[in-house]
């Protein structure tokens, strides 16, 4: 079982330089989210989406776009990268919203903005 | 935005200590989460607690959903080298909010 694959692992970027990180699963989950991690913070939500076709903005979207065009594929795309998203990125998928289904995350993605 | 805080942010501990953890939230939820992420992967659901006053057991590790729903705890008894991590509580609102973690260290 794949679960939530989540490419690259790592990942090193010029300011300005723009990316695409990848989130799939094959659990035929509705849910699925992109957070951020960066120390003392905690994970932070970016974007959410409940269903093909349908996104959401989270706690921090600045600075990210997301699109669901399949169930199984949730990307990232950094626009134009900054220093200040340096971070680990975690994808996560449920079967449902919020936190009554259990959330299943990729092991990350460690990006550094030079 | 919602409030939680999480406590204590770090913890060094002996093997076979037992370790207690809180969470506090500015609000009434209807779900608490605990989560346990190792060194390099990424968060795992320990424990979800459903009902105010619900105390729920996993192995070793057991937590509780405040009576006030503005609160949870989570115990680990007589710890062991694996249970390093970082400990993270979770609200349910249509989206999940994580606290900011509590670091635990075991030293033998």
């Amino acid at each position: 079982n794949a679960g939530v694959t989540q490419t690259p692992k790592f990942q090193v970027l010029k300011t300005g330089q723009s990316m695409t990180l990848q989130c799939a699963q094959d659990m035929n989950h509705e849910y699925m989210s992109w957070y951020r991690q960066d120390p003392g913070m905690g994970l932070r939500l970016i974007h959410y989406s409940v269903g093909a076709g349908i996104t959401d903005q989270g706690e921090v979207p600045n600075g990210y776009n997301v699109s669901r065009s399949t169930t199984e594929d949730f990307p990232l795309r950094l626009l134009s990268a900054a220093p200040s998203q340096t971070s680990v990125y975690f994808c996560a998928s449920s079967y449902a919203g919020g936190g009554n289904q259990p959330q299943h995350f990729g092991d990350g993605t460690r990006l550094s903005i030079l | 935005g919602q409030q939680l805080n999480q406590s204590p942010q770090s913890m060094f501990i002996q093997e076979g200590e037992d370790v207690s953890m809180n969470c506090t939230s500015s609000s009434i939820f209807n779900t608490w989460l605990w989560y346990k992420q190792d060194p390099g992967e990424g968060p795992v659901l320990l424990i979800a607690l459903y009902k105010a006053g619900e105390l729920t057991s996993n192995g070793r590790l057991t937590a509780q959903f405040g009576i006030t729903r503005k609160d949870s705890f989570l115990n680990i008894s007589a710890s062991i080298p694996s249970d390093v991590g970082i400990y993270f509580c979770a609200l349910n609102t249509d989206k999940l909010i994580f606290g900011t973690g509590t670091r635990l260290q075991v030293f033998p």
